[in-house]
Formats: C-alpha cells, structure tokens, sequence
C-alpha cells in the first residue's frame, strides 16, 4: 500500500522550475523518501531520495520538512524531457527490507 | 550487463497458454522486484526478493502467478494459464541494499488474445 498522497497532474511552463508535492505524514524514522519518474513507454527511473536533510544531485533537489510528513521535489529548469510520471515513495532504509510501493503520482507536462 | 534486462520485450500469447518472463539483473545486486502496469496505469507491485530471505508475495494476484530466483540472480515470472486480464507491461527492478536505488529494465509487453 502506497504511503504518500501526491497531486494526480500539474503543468509547468519550459525553463520554470517545477515544483512537486507529497504528502507522507506516517511516515517512520527510518523510512527514507524517494523519488522515481517515468516517461511514456519507459521503465521509471530513480530520480533522488533522502531521510531528513535536503539533498541535491545533477535532476533535482528534494527539501523535506523539519517533521518528515511532506516533501517537495524540485526540477529547477523544466525541459519538454521532463514531462513523466513523478513517483514519491517512502521506504524503510535500514536493511532494505521493504520493497517499493509505487502510488498513482503525478503527471507533469512541461508546456512550451 | 550495464543494466536490467528483460526478455522477451514482447510476447503474444493465446488465453489458457503458460508463459514465462525472464529479468537479468544487474551483477551483484541483491534485491530483485517485479512489477506490472497495465495501460494507463500506476505500477503494481507483484513480487520482492531480496537475497535469501523469503521472498515478498503479497502482490501476486492469483495463484497462476509465480516467480523464482535461482542461484541469487535471474528471475523468471510464471503466468499459468493467461487470461486475458493479464495483458501488462512486466517490469523487473533491481537493487543493491541498503538504502539504495532499484534500476529498472524496460519490461516485457504481454498481450494475451
């Protein structure tokens, strides 16, 4: 069962940065939030996760709030490439026990 | 190889005809997922392994769905006599744990006529 609740669609215009939320407010201390996209046709990719500091790689940034019950993904510069399905997911860390529950996520077009 | 691969990439198959779909995934990595989008649709996890501990199948949808491990690397998901229903988009993941992220294949795309 999915854990997060996101947004079923946003628009975001090229060049803008695209900002989108999720909401796991059962999440547990050592569940780690991650998130994955997939584009038409195509198996999802991993995109960036973390447990509670921000974190910030080369596709995106992910700011997590001071209690963990919601973060946000952020695509500072959108490109037509990014239109996907973004994925939250939240997963236990420790031993990795815990699979992957993918929800519904949320649809992003990119309009020119 | 450089990532998960699944065969076949598609496969046609008659109701009531057994199939089998095959992942390779990534060398040394663990933890091995199964998961099947149907058109339009989000993905359903079906089936988890992760070394050698008892596999996760609480995603399996019937009794007609299987999946092995051999040796700790390829997977092969069984479907016994397809139904139409069955008609997804197979896709195989792979991980290294802990914490850690799944790769996934590009799937197999499984029509049952």
């Amino acid at each position: 069962d999915a854990k997060t609740t996101q947004p079923p669609s946003m628009d975001c215009a090229e060049g803008r940065a695209a900002n989108l939320p999720c909401n796991h407010s059962t999440i547990s201390g050592n569940e780690y939030v991650y998130w994955y996209r997939q584009i038409h046709s195509q198996g999802p990719q991993y995109i960036i996760h973390g447990l509670k500091n921000n974190e910030t790689n080369e596709m995106a940034s992910l700011i997590i709030t001071e209690d963990r019950k919601s973060s946000t993904l952020i695509l500072p510069h959108a490109t037509l490439r990014d239109t996907a399905v973004y994925y939250c997911i939240v997963r236990e860390g420790q031993t990795g026990a815990n699979n992957l529950f993918f929800g519904t996520g949320t649809r992003l077009t990119v309009i020119p | 190889g450089a990532g998960v691969s699944q065969s076949p990439s598609n496969k046609v198959t008659e109701k009531g005809k057994d199939v089998e779909l095959r992942c390779d995934p990534i060398s040394g990595h663990t933890a091995l997922y199964w998961y099947r989008q149907s058109l339009g649709q989000g993905l359903e996890f079906l089936i988890y392994f992760q070394g050698n501990s008892a596999p996760d199948k609480s995603g399996l949808p019937s009794d007609r769905f299987s999946a092995e491990r051999t040796g700790g690397s390829v997977s092969t998901l069984t479907i016994q006599r397809t139904q139409q229903e069955d008609s997804a988009v197979y896709l195989c993941a792979s991980s290294l744990p802990p914490n850690t992220e799944a790769f996934f294949g590009q799937g197999t795309r499984l029509t049952v006529v």
